[in-house]
């Protein structure tokens, strides 16, 4: 049973198009983050988040921290090819300091 | 400035075989961390060390899997009796702060 739980784990829209990537868990999480994984490498960290309610926007990217502190969205607007990949949340409990957890990914696709 | 490099890239082994993957760190980085990720799975966490100690060593799957940091920098991962249930790729991160920086991975096949 993965701690981190995201939905979809697939998803293919067109260039254009907006999408939402879900990242929940019963847990609470003193920081949470986004890593994006291209085919043959390792993941690349997007953001990190810390605070309930927060917002962090990385170009056509937002990143919602959940109030409690268990859940977290992804959202790119207008998608591009680049956009593709497997996109990854990891969260570290305050009670097992430096443990990431990962959830088992959304593997996205926007094609042309 | 270099990233995190990992040897080999990949490694073909017969079952029962031992084999040893290495991870260099980003030069300063006090933690590292290994994961494994198997086909379609998100990152499985193995263990990870501050400095030279292994506080959590918790996600190892067996006693058939040890890692050991050698003066703070580079870090090896020991499969022994390798089955076929450990091909995957061994991805190493190491970390400064929370910003965990991964290296391409080791992807290991056992045949």
């Amino acid at each position: 049973t993965q701690l981190l739980e995201q939905s979809p784990q697939f998803l293919s829209i067109q260039e254009g198009e907006n999408l939402t990537v879900y990242c929940n868990s019963s847990s609470v999480f003193s920081s949470l983050q986004w890593y994006r994984q291209e085919p043959g490498e390792g993941p690349v960290l997007l953001v990190t988040v810390v605070t309930g309610g927060e917002v962090k926007k990385l170009k056509r990217l937002t990143f919602q921290f959940g109030d409690a502190r268990k859940d977290s969205s992804l959202h790119i607007t207008a998608a591009q090819p680049g956009d593709t990949g497997l996109y990854l949340c990891a969260g570290a409990r305050s009670d097992s300091w430096g443990k990431f957890q990962f959830g088992a990914g959304t593997q996205v696709v926007v094609t042309p | 400035g270099a990233g995190v490099s990992q040897s080999p890239s990949n490694k073909v082994t017969e079952k029962g075989k031992d084999v040893e993957l290495r991870c260099d760190p980003i030069s300063g980085h006090t933690a590292l961390y290994w994961y494994r990720q198997s086909l379609g799975q998100g990152l499985e966490f193995l263990i990870y060390f501050q400095g030279n100690s292994a506080p959590d060593k918790s996600g190892l799957p067996s006693d058939r899997f040890s890692a050991e940091r050698t003066g703070g920098s580079v870090s090896t991962l020991t499969i022994q009796r390798t089955q076929q249930e450990d091909s995957a790729v061994y991805l190493c991160a190491s970390s400064l702060d929370p910003h965990l920086y991964f290296g391409p991975g080791t992807r290991l096949t056992v045949t």
